[in-house]
């Protein structure tokens, strides 16, 4: 069974700052992974994916995240965060099943 | 951008009645799912769907739940008998492909059930 690990629940980054936030997860081959952002009383919005290839890939707003395979890890990371980047932030695996498992989601908060 | 589209935003309903949530996936896409949030808790795969029929369920997902895509543009899943443990958030979502395709899934803004 696949599971993922999103060990911060908040965290708190002040405007203009860098920010890393941490996921690991846990799958027999190579997952598909894929980070989800979710703003107060929206859905969930892709903001980016790995299926294969450049372990390095980009995404929306700013956003670049890293597969390493060796840490089973898919770490977020953004240079400069802006105010609107406060939202809950949620990181998923696909394996060979229909069904993407989440993490717990880390809550990011902007501090001015 | 073509979206996934959920309806209605909010649904309140009194314990042990029936409920229908709605969804309109996006129009190419061929797979559709549903998730549950409960409040502060992480997000949950109830059961996708391809052809209609259930392609794969979890085991949240009993004999409460059922799940119908009654014309050419809705997708919609049915609680019966519902209970206070079922208040949530329910998302739906579609991808043009299936599992392992390379091809993501998109979510609509979700439904809040609120049981009382």
């Amino acid at each position: 069974a696949q599971s993922v690990t999103q060990p911060d629940i908040h965290i708190t980054v002040s405007e203009g700052a860098s920010l890393e936030l941490r996921c690991n997860y846990s799958y027999g081959a190579t997952p598909y992974l894929f980070w989800y952002v979710q703003s107060p009383g929206q859905g969930l919005q892709l903001l980016l994916k790995y299926f294969s290839g450049d372990t390095l890939v980009q995404g929306i707003k700013g956003f670049e995240a890293e597969f390493k395979r060796s840490q089973s890890s898919f770490n977020l990371r953004k240079p400069s965060v802006h105010w609107s980047d406060a939202a809950e932030y949620f990181c998923a695996v696909q394996g060979g099943a229909d069904g993407l498992t989440f993490g717990k989601g880390t809550h990011l908060i902007i501090q001015p | 951008e073509p979206e996934v589209t959920q309806t209605p935003s909010h649904q309140v309903t009194q314990m042990g009645q029936e409920v229908i949530l709605r969804c309109v996936p996006i129009s190419n896409h061929l797979y559709f799912y549903w998730y549950r949030q409960i409040l502060g808790q992480k997000v949950e795969f109830l059961v996708s769907f391809y052809n209609n029929e259930i392609s794969e369920k979890s085991e949240i997902f009993d004999d409460q739940f059922s799940v119908e895509r009654p014309d050419g543009s809705n997708f919609t899943l049915k609680i019966r008998s519902t209970k206070l443990e079922d208040s949530a958030m329910y998302f739906c979502a579609s991808s043009p492909q299936g599992a392992r395709s390379n091809q993501p899934q998109h979510f609509g803004d979700g439904t809040r059930l609120s049981i009382l």
